[in-house]
């Protein structure tokens, strides 16, 4: 059965830590792995990754994918408490007309001043 | 900037009643999907459509319908309510898949409450 996996469940850091966050899949047709945040509403689009771009950057956020591992990591420096979310991560795992995403269970991620 | 919208963010609905969730997309998407969201089991897919009148079972479908007439219109249909229904909803929509990129567009979600 297809399944992506996510740890920790939940994490408490101060402002100024740094964490990372775990992503591991099991999937039958790997095409691309995806993070996203989710506050209180919409999860919102950060990073893709493929076996052609398997470490993406944004300001404090990076994101590496190992393929061999079939995992990835999200990295977060100098934590904000805008940082405060349920963080997703999703495999496309190909197949089909339409391109399905697995989703984990999430991250909720609480970042105290 | 994509949008996609959905007709509530916040219902109320007895036991045994018909309840409709529309979500509505602005960007000419062909891939459409609804999910739902609770603790610790994270977005479970329900039912998606990759095209006008198409439509496919998800991973939870039972107790659920959907209809999509119009390519920019995804509903969800419970024809029945019940309490193991309460949950967070949420619509999103993709393009056809292109060369590696099928990110997924979300709604603000739904939460839905069955007394």
């Amino acid at each position: 059965e297809d399944k992506v996996v996510q740890s920790p469940l939940s994490l408490v850091v101060h402002e100024g830590d740094t964490v990372t966050l775990n992503c591991s899949y099991e999937v039958t047709n790997f095409r691309s792995l995806l993070w996203y945040k989710q506050e209180k509403k919409a999860p919102t689009f950060l990073f893709m990754l493929t076996s052609s771009g398997i470490e993406k950057k944004s300001g404090r956020l990076s994101s590496i994918l190992d393929k061999k591992e079939l995992s990835s990591i999200l990295n977060i420096t100098a934590t904000q408490t805008g940082d405060s979310a349920i963080y997703l991560c999703a495999v496309d795992n190909y197949g089909g007309a339409t391109n399905k995403l697995i989703f984990g269970t999430g991250t909720l991620l609480a970042v105290q001043p | 900037d994509v949008k996609v919208t959905q007709s509530s963010r916040y219902l109320v609905k007895r036991t045994g009643e018909k309840v409709f969730l529309e979500c509505v997309q602005d960007m000419d998407h062909e891939n459409m999907f609804w999910y739902r969201q609770d603790p610790g089991l994270g977005l479970r897919l329900i039912y998606f459509s990759y095209d006008v009148k198409m439509k496919e079972k998800g991973d939870i479908p039972e107790g659920y319908s959907v209809s999509r007439e119009k390519k920019e219109r995804f509903s969800l249909i419970l024809e029945s309510a019940s309490t193991n229904q309460t949950s967070m909803y949420l619509c999103a929509s993709s393009l056809r898949r292109l060369a590696g990129f099928n990110e997924q567009f979300f709604g603000p979600g739904t939460r839905l409450t069955v007394l």
